[in-house]
């Protein structure tokens, strides 16, 4: 799977916007881009997947531009049950390659 | 629920000793995925199996082992434990590779003492 760089850390306040972009430089063409999402002592759960433009789910938006080197993880008017760690992963669906977990984003959400 | 299931949920044991994390993929899922969580290491990727074979390894010290069996269950074994293996253990099952959307399990936390 493809190395990517993400923030450590992020702050927002409840009912804002979020928008948590991620890195990578090295996404082959068949890859596609993977978010999870986890809270403290518990597996991620994942919560969208995306190969170009634009996906929307009922939780969050992806948006990837053209040259596929970033996307980013749209979360709409966040609550303090949104805080969590997010994670980026690229790469192909079928692949049997060692996965890559990086410290991901930190997400805070303030009252 | 995200249909994997992983057993024990807890595990205290103590240094030198040996265990066996269970895990049960989601039906239908040929992949089974184990990682160790610890506060200092973040998510670290143990070793994968398809349909009954390895397919990818990672960071899996060789004190720890760990097998896919024919009716798709995995268990990892842990031994000569050590302090420092104390950490969330997960599993997690796709129905193809690794990129494609993984569901993990609840995790077991194991505490050496």
């Amino acid at each position: 799977l493809a190395k990517t760089t993400q923030p450590i850390s992020m702050d927002s306040y409840e009912g804002q916007e979020v928008n948590i972009t991620c890195s990578h430089n090295n996404i082959a063409t068949n890859d596609y881009i993977t978010w999870y999402q986890q809270f403290p002592s518990q597996g991620p759960r994942f919560i969208i997947q995306g190969y170009k433009t634009k996906v929307t789910n009922e939780v969050a938006s992806l948006f990837i531009p053209a040259d596929r080197k970033s996307s980013t993880l749209s979360l709409p008017r966040v609550s303090l049950s949104d805080t969590a760690v997010y994670y980026c992963l690229v790469g192909l669906k079928t692949s049997y390659d060692k996965v890559i977990f990086g410290p991901g984003t930190s997400l805070s959400v303030i009252p | 629920d995200s249909g994997v299931t992983q057993t024990p949920k807890h595990l205290i044991t103590a240094t030198g000793q040996r265990v066996t994390l269970r895990c049960s993929p989601r039906s239908g899922d040929l992949s089974v995925y184990w990682y160790q969580q610890s506060l200092d290491q973040g998510l670290q990727f143990l070793i994968q199996y398809y349909n009954g074979e390895e397919r990818a390894k990672g960071n899996i010290l060789e004190r720890f082992s760990a097998q896919q069996f024919p009716d798709l269950h995995s268990e990892l074994n842990l031994s000569s434990l050590e302090l420092g293996d104390s950490a969330l253990y997960f599993c997690a099952s796709s129905v193809v590779g690794s990129g494609g959307e993984q569901f993990f399990g609840p995790g077991t936390r194991l505490t050496v003492l």
